[in-house]
């Protein structure tokens, strides 16, 4: 168990839907990182926020947005929902900073009908 | 930019032998860190080690060793007397210093045969 929490374990939802997946970091982590592992893009880093600010942007689509709250959960919430969205959604936190490994939740499985 | 190649997709081995997974990276810093994760059947990424670059020694936890070297830009990670317990898919990564982002290789899918 990393200490990393993500809920809910899986999601099924229909196409032009919104969805919000939670992340809950270690205790004492300041950092938290959102990955989309498919079959066809692999894993791929989304985006980073550091106690409450962004600080890193990756492959993110326009229709995904993501912040984190004062007590330093995340939320990623996805829109207008295509086929192509549905993917294993993972969650990763760390102290912050490159010298500190990354540990990852267990993941969302989307899946859009 | 940076990348990660892990040419074997698959590999089987019969439990008890030894595997070596291969990995390796590009990048154009001279300060990077090197990682493998596993991720079992049940999908979740399991840590298993982290190096960086100004560090080559070799390194051995239990059954488990890595082998970096940056004359050929590799990270190869070798399982000794497989198990079981071993068959996940296994994944190298890479991040470059001012940029926390994990870069992943596409994974070895390992099958460890009774």
């Amino acid at each position: 168990d990393s200490g990393v929490t993500q809920t809910p374990k899986h999601l099924i939802t229909a196409t032009g839907q919104r969805v919000t997946l939670r992340c809950s970091p270690r205790s004492g982590d300041l950092s938290v990182y959102w990955y989309q592992q498919s079959l066809d893009q692999g894993l791929q880093f989304l985006i980073q926020y550091y106690n409450g600010e962004e600080r890193a942007k990756g492959n993110i689509l326009e229709r995904f947005s993501a912040q984190q709250f004062p007590d330093l959960h995340s939320e990623l919430n996805l829109s207008s929902l295509e086929l192509g969205d549905s993917a294993l959604y993972f969650c990763a936190s760390s102290l912050g900073g490159i010298t500190y490994e990354q540990y990852f939740g267990p993941g969302t499985r989307l899946t859009v009908t | 930019a940076q990348k990660v190649t892990q040419a074997q997709t698959e590999i089987s081995v019969v439990e008890k032998e030894d595997v070596t997974l291969d990995c390796v990276y590009e990048t154009r810093d001279t300060t990077y860190y090197l990682f493998w994760y596993k991720q079992p059947p049940s999908g979740e990424l399991v840590f298993l080690i982290r190096r960086n670059s100004f560090d080559e020694q070799n390194e051995i936890s239990g059954r488990y060793s890595w082998n970096f070297q940056k004359s050929t830009s590799s990270f190869n990670f070798t399982i000794t007397a497989s198990q079981v317990v071993d068959s996940a898919v296994y994944f190298c990564a890479l991040s470059e210093l001012g940029n926390e982002k994990l870069t992943f290789g596409t994974g070895t899918r390992l099958t460890i045969i009774p």
